[in-house]
């Protein structure tokens, strides 16, 4: 069983469009987590929610609207997308907020 | 956003060689983590660390949590071609909710 899974593993899709990424973990932890890896591979917070509570917008344009409806899953909705917005997406979850962070495969999102 | 400074930024050695990589930070953090990434897929956790001074080891690799609680330190012994790939550190302070990634180690070993 995959710990932490997130689908579409790739999304290609036209400017303007708005698209969802879902993400789901069976490892029990009360948080979780969206990273953003840009093109140099750095990885950066974008939110994370406890017990399906946001705790941290990490300045994310409005356009990007997360959604826990329950501590297993946390997805995320993006309105109008840009070209800028082309990025690989990783959900991520831990037991804690300094316990080990596990992470999904990626979702690939590509904005032509 | 925040970053870790994290070096070398490349690394390209031979196959059995040791290889050693550092994290710093201008914060003092509760919880170091070092991962590995491979092309196309997610991070993959190797080692936590959750005490300063502390030294935990997973097979050929070992981790150390700095002593100023500011840094974090890896080193992969005997490294042989599988290894390759880019290691990240990432380091999170209690109550924060979140953790920062350094920039990544691309590592490359030559056969």
């Amino acid at each position: 069983d995959t710990a932490v899974s997130q689908t579409p593993k790739y999304l290609v899709t036209q400017m303007g469009n708005d698209k969802s990424i879902k993400c789901e973990q069976n490892l029990g932890h009360d948080t979780m987590y969206w990273y953003k890896q840009d093109s140099k591979k750095f990885l950066k917070i974008m939110f994370s929610y406890n017990n399906k509570e946001l705790i941290i917008n990490e300045t994310v344009p409005n356009r990007f609207s997360p959604k826990s409806p329950d501590k297993a899953h946390l997805n995320l909705h993006i309105n109008s997308l840009e070209l800028g917005d082309s990025a690989v997406y990783f959900c991520a979850s831990s037991r804690t907020n300094t316990g080990e962070l596990f992470f999904g495969e990626g979702s690939r999102l590509t904005v032509l | 956003g925040q970053q870790l400074n994290q070096s070398p930024q490349s690394m390209f050695i031979q196959e059995g060689e040791d290889v050693s990589m550092n994290c710093t930070s201008s914060s003092i953090f509760n919880t170091w983590l070092w991962y590995k990434q491979e092309p196309g897929e997610g991070p993959v956790l190797l080692i936590a660390l959750y005490k300063a001074g502390e030294l935990t080891s997973n097979g050929r690799l070992t981790a150390q949590f700095g002593i100023t609680r500011k840094d974090s330190f890896l080193n992969i012994s005997a490294s042989i071609p599988s290894d390759v790939g880019i290691y990240f550190c990432a380091g999170t302070t209690s109550g924060t909710y979140k953790y920062i990634f350094g920039t990544g180690t691309r590592l490359k070993v030559l056969a």
